[in-house]
């Protein structure tokens, strides 16, 4: 079963406009990571923030945790049409064991030119 | 090549028949995992190995689903009679650290399978 869900569901904008998704997630967690994954093409590892960060960075890319809100966003600075993809966020837990991740249901990207 | 690597990447099989996917990690990489994919959704955990043992297979979701790593590199994941329900994309993912839940995952394409 999924962990939680993402929101929106699919989002559609213009290059160099900002791109935000939110993911929710239900039990406790020691990090959570976000993916990228392209039509045809296997998932990408694009960030990961432990439970006892609340922001980080990476390129253009900025994630918020808030464990108690359970709840975390990914902002996109800047799209380009190649940040056209699906978008997945996954939690780890100790409670799972070797580090299975737990997958969302994904946000679909759409950058247009 | 560096990445993992999984075949075939397509697989269309006749309800009923049986299907092997094979997936080769990166080379010293300790943990590996299976996922499935159902189209519009995201990967859902089916089991994990590490180095041969496989230490977590709750994900399988019936007894004709079956995974081994018998030399703890190279892995397989095999589908007996096969039905309709099985149709999804099967990913494996690997990653350095044995039980350790902040290992980034690598994931191979996939192998999309197909039941008729």
């Amino acid at each position: 079963s999924q962990q939680g869900e993402e929101d929106p569901q699919a989002l559609s904008i213009q290059e160099g406009e900002n791109a935000t998704m939110n993911c929710s997630y239900k039990t406790s967690i020691n990090n959570l990571q976000w993916y990228r994954q392209n039509s045809g093409r296997g998932l990408v590892h694009l960030i990961l923030i432990r439970s006892n960060e609340r922001e980080k960075h990476s390129g253009r890319l900025r994630v918020t945790l808030d464990t108690s809100k359970k709840s975390s966003s990914l902002l996109i600075t800047a799209s380009r049409a190649a940040d056209t993809a699906s978008y997945f966020c996954a939690t780890g837990s100790s409670y799972n064991q070797g580090g299975k991740l737990i997958f969302g249901q994904g946000t679909e990207l759409s950058v247009k030119p | 090549g560096a990445g993992v690597s999984q075949s075939p990447r397509y697989k269309v099989a006749k309800r009923g028949q049986d299907v092997a996917l094979r997936c080769d990690p990166i080379s010293g990489h300790v943990s590996l995992f299976w996922y499935q994919q159902a189209l519009g959704q995201g990967p859902e955990f089916l089991t994990y190995f590490q180095n041969e043992a496989q230490l977590d297979k709750s994900g399988l979701p019936s007894d004709r689903f079956f995974a081994e790593r018998p030399e703890g590199s190279v892995s397989t994941l095999k589908i007996q009679r096969t039905q309709q329900e099985d149709s999804a994309v099967y990913l494996c993912a690997s990653s350095k650290q044995r039980d350790h839940s902040y290992n980034e995952q690598f994931f191979g394409p996939g192998t999309r399978l197909t039941v008729l």
